[in-house]
């Protein structure tokens, strides 16, 4: 099983900075079957980002995915206030996981 | 628009099975050619997929869960259902029915229900 560890575990940004996201995995994520989601509280997550770098439909261009092999990150230019969230990484290469996720806060 | 709507009860004793449906509209199970997963989240934890369907009769199951679950498809229903046997207070979570991106199994999850929160107490 391909293990997914997010960090950092919570980021405290402003609106307007721009936020990273790391995902590392266990193994090498075979064809850069990653994605990325965000989760509201009390919402269903929404798909960002798969294929490790393709936005999927309505999402924003702010947001970009990059990586490849274990090392994969997220990034969003200039926050919004609806920005912040918590984000998950999932890999699809070996069956399917997921990491535990980052809170993004606002400072 | 698609929608994908998950029932059932939101309370199970332990030891019993779980179930629940997911109904889909805005979209034919069996002409879509999409697959068709569960998800789970326990609360404030991630997600841990549980399995996935295919109209056609193929299922996927998670392999720490593969034991306890079966998913089925009922095409003229238009809908997906999921099992969860012997069930214990390790059970508890929002359940989400997904789909698959892209008609493909391996897959980012593009359509997401608003979750079914089970509980399992006695």
């Amino acid at each position: 099983e391909i293990v997914l560890t997010q960090s950092p575990g919570t980021l405290s940004l402003s609106p307007g900075e721009r936020a990273t996201l790391s995902c590392r995995a266990s193994h090498s994520v075979m064809t850069n079957y990653l994605a990325w989601y965000q989760q509201k509280p009390g919402q269903a997550p929404r798909l960002l980002i798969y294929g490790a770098s393709s936005r999927a439909t309505g999402i924003p261009d702010r947001f970009s995915g990059s990586g490849s092999g274990t090392d994969f990150s997220l990034t969003i230019s200039r926050l919004e206030p609806e920005d912040f969230a918590v984000y998950f990484c999932q890999q699809y290469g070996s069956s399917i996981t997921f990491g535990q996720g980052t809170r993004l806060e606002i400072k | 628009q698609l929608q994908l709507q998950e029932s059932g009860p939101g309370l199970v004793k332990p030891s019993e099975t779980l179930s629940l449906t997911c109904a889909v509209s805005g979209d034919s199970i069996s002409s879509s050619g999409y697959f068709w997963g569960w998800l789970r989240q326990p609360p404030g934890k991630g997600l841990e997929w549980i399995g996935t369907a295919f109209y056609k009769g193929g299922t996927y199951y998670n392999p720490s869960l593969q034991s306890r679950v079966l998913i089925s498809v009922d095409t003229s229903k238009n809908q997906v259902s999921l099992n969860v046997t012997s069930v214990s207070a390790a059970d508890t979570a929002i359940y989400y029915c997904v789909r698959h991106w892209g008609r493909l199994l391996w897959s980012a999850f593009d359509s997401w229900g608003q979750g079914a929160r089970v509980i399992v107490a006695s």
